[in-house]
């Protein structure tokens, strides 16, 4: 079982909409999640991290962290074509200095 | 600004031929991360440093090495570059393990 998992896509949203982009995760112990957005030939950069179960906003994204279900997702809002690109959910893994990455989930918003 | 700066930005390689790859950062961080990432494929970490200490991956081939002479500097060394080893070579650093950030990558082309 792969520790971190995502819908690899590609998830095709028209502009304007909310893009929904979820990912589990198999180690109960993970205290800290994060969210990378990557552009084609780029490297990935930091968009979002959460702690806590709940919600956290910044801007158009949202993420949300559901410990009991394993569970976190980002939405962004408002979509936009230059939000085309593959995100990466990375989970900390608990007691070392290092992250799980998920395959990504290739985003594609159509004008 | 601070940043994580990688040096040279583009690599071409004969096989066989040593290369080594250099990561620069002004965040004063900690820890520093090295990472391959292949077209479609999630980041996959080869080495960190905790400081001083070096933690290899387990399946990392003994082909790579890293060096970091000081604080702000890590160098990733190819000894025999094979055309399996064509990636992108991504640098991270993050204070304590935390929030990763990384440099712009250095794209490895193997002849």
């Amino acid at each position: 079982q792969k520790e971190v998992e995502q819908n690899s896509g590609p998830l095709s949203v028209p502009e304007g909409a909310i893009a929904s982009l979820n990912c589990t995760y198999s180690d109960r112990g993970s205290q800290s999640f994060f969210w990378y957005r990557q552009y084609s030939g780029k490297s990935p950069e930091l968009i979002m991290f959460i702690y806590s179960n709940g919600d956290k906003e910044d801007g158009r994204f949202t993420a949300q962290l559901n410990k009991a279900s394993q569970y976190v997702s980002l939405l962004i809002r408002d979509s936009q074509p230059s939000d085309s690109a593959t995100y990466l959910c990375a989970v900390a893994i608990q007691g070392a200095q290092k992250l799980v990455f998920g395959q990504g989930t290739r985003l594609t918003i159509n004008p | 600004d601070a940043m994580v700066i990688q040096n040279p930005r583009y690599q071409v390689t004969q096989f066989g031929k040593p290369v080594t790859l250099s990561c620069s950062q002004t965040l004063n961080h900690n820890v520093m991360y090295w990472y391959q990432q292949k077209s479609s494929q999630a980041p996959k970490l080869l080495f960190h440093y905790y400081d001083k200490d070096f933690n290899n991956e387990a399946d990392t081939p003994d082909n790579f090495q890293s060096r970091r002479p000081n604080t702000s500097f890590c160098f990733l060394d190819i000894r025999s570059p094979g055309l399996g080893d064509a990636a992108m070579y991504l640098c991270a650093t993050s204070r304590e393990g935390v929030e990763q950030y990384f440099g712009p990558g250095t794209r490895l082309t193997v002849t």
